[in-house]
């Protein structure tokens, strides 16, 4: 069974803030690693990608990979109410599939 | 463009009813998915078509589940039997081919069993 965890939250953050989030895997082979933001009562939307270890910014995103630790995180910087929402880490191996978090709630309060 | 389409958004339906759940991916997506989303989880893998094959049944969660892809485009999820366990959203998602990463899911059907 592959396993996907993360912080569980929910995570209360001040505006301006950063908003960190947090998620380790299991498979040891697992090659892709995404970040989606779910708002309540919506699906899952992308907002991050990463490969490979190291850093990777997108605006006020930031994800961070390292591989031998399996763990991947994400940073949201100057955070905004319009941020708040549940995160989901997806880990994709090998395969096709991907395996899910059960999601961190984010509420950045004005 | 468009984005990948469900319908219906919601369906109510009494134990014991069949139900069919239906998924337009986006245009020239090879690759479509369905997840299943129980409240306060992420979502969790059924089924996976490369074009009309379904090359991964794995997650379906039991055989009242049935997933076709006949023209290689839309796609639909039959649930047969319906159980109050059903209940759930069911997630769309499709990617470009077998080698892209990304998966772009579509609003969901949120599945009522009652």
């Amino acid at each position: 069974q592959k396993e996907v965890e993360q912080n569980s939250g929910p995570l209360s953050v001040p505006e301006g803030a950063i908003a960190s989030l947090n998620c380790t895997y299991s498979d040891r082979g697992s090659q892709s690693f995404f970040w989606y933001r779910q708002y309540s009562g919506k699906s899952p939307e992308l907002i991050m990608s990463i490969y490979s270890n190291g850093d990777k910014e997108d605006g006020r995103f930031t994800a961070q990979l390292n591989k031998a630790s399996q763990y991947v995180s994400l940073l949201i910087r100057d955070s905004q109410p319009s941020d708040s929402a549940t995160y989901l880490c997806a880990v994709r191996d090998n395969d096709y599939k991907l395996s899910f978090g059960a999601g961190t709630t984010v509420t950045v309060r004005a | 463009g468009a984005g990948v389409s469900q319908s219906p958004r919601y369906k109510v339906a009494k134990r014991g009813q069949d139900v069919a759940l239906r998924c337009d991916p986006i245009s020239g997506h090879v690759s479509l998915f369905w997840y299943q989303q129980a409240l306060g989880q992420g979502p969790e893998f059924l089924t996976y078509f490369q074009n009309e094959a379904q090359l991964d049944k794995s997650g379906l969660p039991s055989d009242r589940f049935f997933a076709e892809r006949p023209e290689g485009s839309v796609s639909t999820l039959k649930i047969q039997r319906t159980q109050q366990e059903d209940s759930a959203v069911y997630l769309c998602a499709s990617s470009l081919d077998s080698r892209s990463y990304e998966q772009y899911f579509g609003p969901g059907t949120r599945l009522t069993v009652t």
